[in-house]
């Protein structure tokens, strides 16, 4: 049973565009979400986070829109470019204690000059 | 300048041998943890350890091993009995609640 599913496996967005990546999660006692961007052959790196008690966090182009309700949380970048091209992970935290993370399968962002 | 190192980049390895993938911190982080990723697979758990002589199975750790003898090191062997242990891997430390920092990933190739 995926804790975290990232349905849509590839976007494509032009330069300038807002991109948009979508996770849903199943719920837990305490969520806490982390976006990571990954270039191939390298580690993620972090992008940014947000826990269950906020419902958006803002970092210069990238905002994550958390909706409790619908278990739904979203990755916006704006305006999208040609250096965004990634792939996305969203990951969902377990519990105090192991702090171990869940990641999604990705989202491949391509954008377009 | 503080970061994990993963070495090699890639390697091969022929089927039926064991193979030893190398994670080496100076971060002075505690927490280590080794993932692995497959092509629309995205990041799963191998093993993790969060001190030193101590360690857990992952969501996947049939056919890998561990140790944690020292707080920098936290190496991974593929033995022969991961049936599929062609993969890119990933070796993760963290601070606090929920800082990960990743190294550059091996890429194994069974051969």
């Amino acid at each position: 049973d995926q804790q975290v599913k990232q349905n849509s496996p590839s976007l494509s967005v032009q330069e300038g565009r807002i991109s948009i990546l979508n996770c849903d999660y199943t719920n837990s006692m305490f969520d806490y979400f982390l976006w990571y961007k990954k270039y191939p052959a390298e580690g993620p790196t972090f992008l940014i986070s947000i826990s269950s008690i906020k419902d958006k966090n803002e970092d210069g182009r990238f905002t994550v829109f958390l909706n409790k309700s619908a278990k739904h949380l979203s990755l916006h970048i704006v305006p999208s470019q040609p250096g965004d091209s990634a792939v996305y992970f969203c990951a969902k935290a377990s519990g105090a204690g192991s702090y171990q993370l869940t990641f999604g399968k990705g989202t491949k962002l391509s954008v377009i000059p | 300048d503080g970061g994990i190192t993963q070495s090699p980049k890639y390697l091969f390895r022929k089927e039926g041998q064991n193979v030893t993938l190398s994670c080496e911190q100076n971060l002075n982080h505690d927490a280590m943890y080794w993932y692995r990723q497959d092509p629309g697979q995205g990041l799963r758990l191998i093993y993790y350890s969060q001190i030193v002589n101590d360690f857990q199975k992952g969501d996947i750790a049939e056919g890998y091993s561990v140790s944690r003898e020292k707080k920098e090191s936290f190496p991974l062997t593929v033995t022969s009995a991961q049936k599929n242990p062609t993969a890119f891997y990933l070796c993760a430390t963290r601070a606090g609640s929920y800082g990960y920092t990743f190294g550059s990933g091996t890429r194994l190739t069974v051969v």
